[in-house]
């Protein structure tokens, strides 16, 4: 059974950071494409990055570019997400998803809220 | 970006009645390799969301076949044929052909 664990989230104020972490099991996770992808609240769902198998192709939102880095150890099964320079848009439920041209497996999301 | 635009954004439907929502893309969803990666999501309340139908038409692993996908290039379609209780949540129309992936606006499903 594919799972998705994130981990990482919480309260932050405008200018912080945190760092996400999603563990996988239960699937070839050094095989696999994965993404982070974000539920805004009144704003829907949006890609936030995207990192290819070996962890060298790395796609951004243009709207976290240059303050979010994604990064994958493919030894412990885990991606993760660092998030930089917070702002109150960022505020959102974060999900780490199996990308197959497209989200295939969902994690159950951490939530992220920036606020002062 | 790819914009996709779902309709309608809320269907409440009868038990057991059949119900549809279209998803439209601003361009063809049609990749360089010949496939099309528009796929579908169901969120139920306080779940996350699951892949329903990938590739326009396959269904995932698990989904009843009560639910069907249709359409191609810019004009895509999600059909139940008959509405179980279940099945109440928010659809999600996605497209994975470019990156950034981007979603519809999301069609809450409910019961009459």
């Amino acid at each position: 059974e594919v799972q998705l664990v994130e981990s990482g989230g919480g309260l932050v104020q405008p200018g912080g950071s945190l760092r996400l972490s999603c563990a996988a099991s239960g699937f070839t996770f050094s095989t696999a494409w994965m993404s982070w992808l974000r539920h805004l609240p009144g704003r829907g769902l949006m890609s936030v990055s995207q990192i290819d198998p070996h962890g060298i192709r790395r796609d951004y939102a243009d709207s976290v570019k240059g303050r979010f880095t994604i990064s994958r150890d493919n030894a412990k099964n885990t991606v993760y997400l660092q998030m930089n320079s917070l702002r109150v848009e960022d505020t959102a439920v974060y999900y780490c998803i199996t990308d197959v041209w497209g989200p295939q497996y969902w994690g159950q999301g951490t939530l992220v809220t920036v606020s002062s | 970006d790819i914009v996709m635009t779902q309709t309608p954004l809320s269907s409440p439907v009868t038990l057991g009645q059949p119900a549809s929502i279209s998803c439209r893309s601003s361009q063809s969803l049609v990749h360089s390799n010949g496939n099309t990666y528009l796929s579908w999501h169901q969120q139920r309340p306080g779940q996350p969301p699951r892949l329903l139908i990938y590739e326009i038409s396959n269904r995932f692993s698990g989904v009843p076949d009560r639910f069907s996908g249709s359409g191609a290039g810019t004009e895509f379609t999600l059909k139940i044929s008959r509405v179980e209780a279940e099945d109440v949540g928010i659809y999600y129309c996605t497209q994975g052909t470019q990156y950034p992936h981007t979603f519809g606006q999301g069609t809450k499903l409910e019961i009459k």
